[in-house]
C-alpha cells in the first residue's frame, strides 16, 4: 500500500528553527511537495521537490532524499502566522498526489 | 499566478437535498480537476479525478451516484451532493492542472474550498 507518514503536533518558539520530517512509501515516485494550510482553509504551495538535495526558499528550505523515502521541511525565523498544519504529499507513478494526515505547528511566544 | 475559485464558499442546506459545488479556473485552462474532501483534523481524502468532456474517475470508496462530477468546459467543473446527509458535512477543496504543462508538475492549484453543513 501506499502511506506517508509525518508527526501529528510539533511545538516550537518564535524566532526558532523547526523541521518537519515526512517518511513515504508509494508506488512510484514523480515529486514530493509541502503544502501549509491555515484552519478553514485550502492548502497553498510552499514546495517541490523532485531531486534529492535541499531546495530553499526564503525561511523555507525542504529536502529530499529518494533512496531514503524521507524529506524534511525546516522553517526558519518562526513567525506566529507559521502557526498551521503542513502537509506531505507525493505524487505516485499515475501522477496522482497521495497526502500525509499533516503536522500541525504550534508557535509560542 | 494561476487562480481557482469556488462557489459558495459554505453552505448549510438540510438533510435531503442536493447542493451544487462549482470551481472555476480564472485564467488557464484545466483539462484534469481533482475534488477532494477534508474532514475536520483529517488530511485531504482525493473524491475524483474530474476530466474535461468525459466521465470523472471516481477513487475507492466513494459512490459517484451521490458525488456527481461534471466537468463541460476547460474551465469549470462542478461538484453536486445529491440527498445530503449529515455524515456529508465536510470541506470540500478542489484543485486544478494547468492544460499542457504536464512537464511541470507543480502546477496544481487549490480553490479557497467550500465547507458545507447538513443540518
Amino acid at each position: 500500500g501506499q502511506n506517508i507518514d509525518q508527526p501529528t503536533e510539533m511545538t516550537a518558539t518564535e524566532g526558532a528553527i523547526v523541521q518537519i520530517n515526512c517518511t513515504y512509501q508509494t508506488s512510484g515516485f514523480n515529486g514530493l511537495f509541502w503544502y501549509q494550510q491555515h484552519a478553514g482553509e485550502a492548502p497553498t504551495f510552499l514546495s517541490y521537490n523532485v531531486l534529492d538535495g535541499l531546495e530553499e526558499k526564503g525561511r523555507f528550505s525542504s529536502f529530499l532524499s529518494r533512496s531514503k523515502g524521507y524529506s524534511y521541511l525546516l522553517l526558519k525565523e518562526l513567525q506566529m502566522k507559521d502557526s498551521a498544519s503542513y502537509l506531505c504529499a507525493v505524487l505516485d507513478s499515475n501522477y496522482q498526489l497521495i497526502w500525509g494526515a499533516g503536522t500541525k505547528l504550534i508557535i509560542k511566544p | 499566478g494561476a487562480v481557482v475559485s469556488q462557489h459558495p464558499s459554505w453552505v448549510i442546506c438540510k438533510s435531503g437535498t442536493s447542493v451544487k459545488i462549482e470551481c472555476r479556473s480564472l485564467d488557464f485552462q484545466a483539462t484534469t480537476m481533482f475534488w477532494y474532501r477534508q474532514f475536520p483534523k483529517q488530511s485531504l481524502m482525493l473524491m475524483a479525478t474530474s476530466n474535461e468532456g468525459s466521465k470523472a474517475t471516481y477513487e475507492q470508496g466513494v459512490e459517484k451516484d451521490k458525488f456527481l462530477i461534471n466537468h463541460a468546459s476547460l474551465t469549470l467543473s462542478t461538484l453536486t451532493v445529491t440527498s445530503a446527509h449529515p455524515e456529508d458535512s465536510s470541506f470540500y477543496i478542489c484543485s486544478a492542472r494547468e492544460e499542457n504543462r504536464a512537464s511541470d508538475v507543480s502546477e496544481q492549484y487549490f480553490g479557497p474550498g467550500t465547507r458545507l453543513t447538513v443540518t
